[in-house]
């Protein structure tokens, strides 16, 4: 549904990790993603996880969902300045809509 | 291969005028979304084309509208702008009704002012 929520800033030391939450409200959601905005720029697909799954590890990336609590995070292993950006989640039952979160600011501090 | 285009870049324009933003998608792509993202309120769902046909519109008044060319392009008018129009215009594309997973290729958008 189009309640995506998500806390607007974070901020890590680099080398920590970063966990990025976010809550949705559409139990029917069958896919969720996490985009990445670097800035003066579009958004990115960073990984996505189907709603059948409870984790997704892509390299750095750990992506935990729990659809009992309708909650989704984004775990980013050995932050880097780099990864500084906004990232958004997003979910989507069919592909018809897709509904973004507002958006967490990921500062990473040398 | 070419991303995903919008023109122009910036745009300024008065209270009551009227802005058209283009977007190209990814050679291939069938289907097109506009999104408002103004200050703060991430992104907000304005309209969705595929195959040329408006498939979907967000909860914005009639003065946003668009549409979709043969060649799959997409333009996005707002009418009679008010100044809270004021924000970055992103379009995206997906390989529509043949994707496996939703994935969508956005632009760098389109950044109107509203004075």
């Amino acid at each position: 549904g189009e309640d995506v929520e998500q806390s607007l800033f974070l901020s890590v030391r680099e080398g920590d990790s970063s966990v990025i939450n976010c809550t949705y409200t559409d139990s029917s959601s069958t896919y969720l993603y996490w985009y990445k905005q670097e800035p003066g720029a579009g958004l990115q697909l960073l990984t996505y996880i189907f709603s059948n799954m409870d984790m997704k590890q892509d390299q750095r990336l750990t992506v935990l969902l729990n659809k009992k609590d309708k909650h989704l995070s984004l775990r980013i292993a050995d932050t880097q300045t780099g990864d500084s950006a906004i990232y958004f989640c997003a979910e989507t039952y069919n592909f018809n809509k897709f509904y973004f979160g507002s958006g967490t600011k990921l500062n990473v501090k040398p | 291969e070419a991303g995903v285009t919008q023109s122009p870049t910036h745009l300024i324009k008065t209270r009551g005028q009227q802005a058209t933003l283009r977007c190209s998608p990814i050679s291939g792509h069938t289907s097109v979304y506009w999104y408002q993202q103004a200050l703060g309120l991430g992104l907000q769902f304005l309209l969705w084309y595929d195959e040329g046909e408006e498939r979907n519109r967000g909860n914005f008044p009639p003065r946003f509208s668009g549409r979709q060319f043969p060649n799959y392009s997409s333009e996005l008018n707002v009418n009679a702008l008010e100044l809270e129009d004021s924000a970055l215009y992103l379009c995206a594309s997906s390989l529509g009704l043949e994707t496996n997973t939703g994935e969508l290729f956005f632009g760098e958008g389109s950044r109107l002012t509203v004075l």
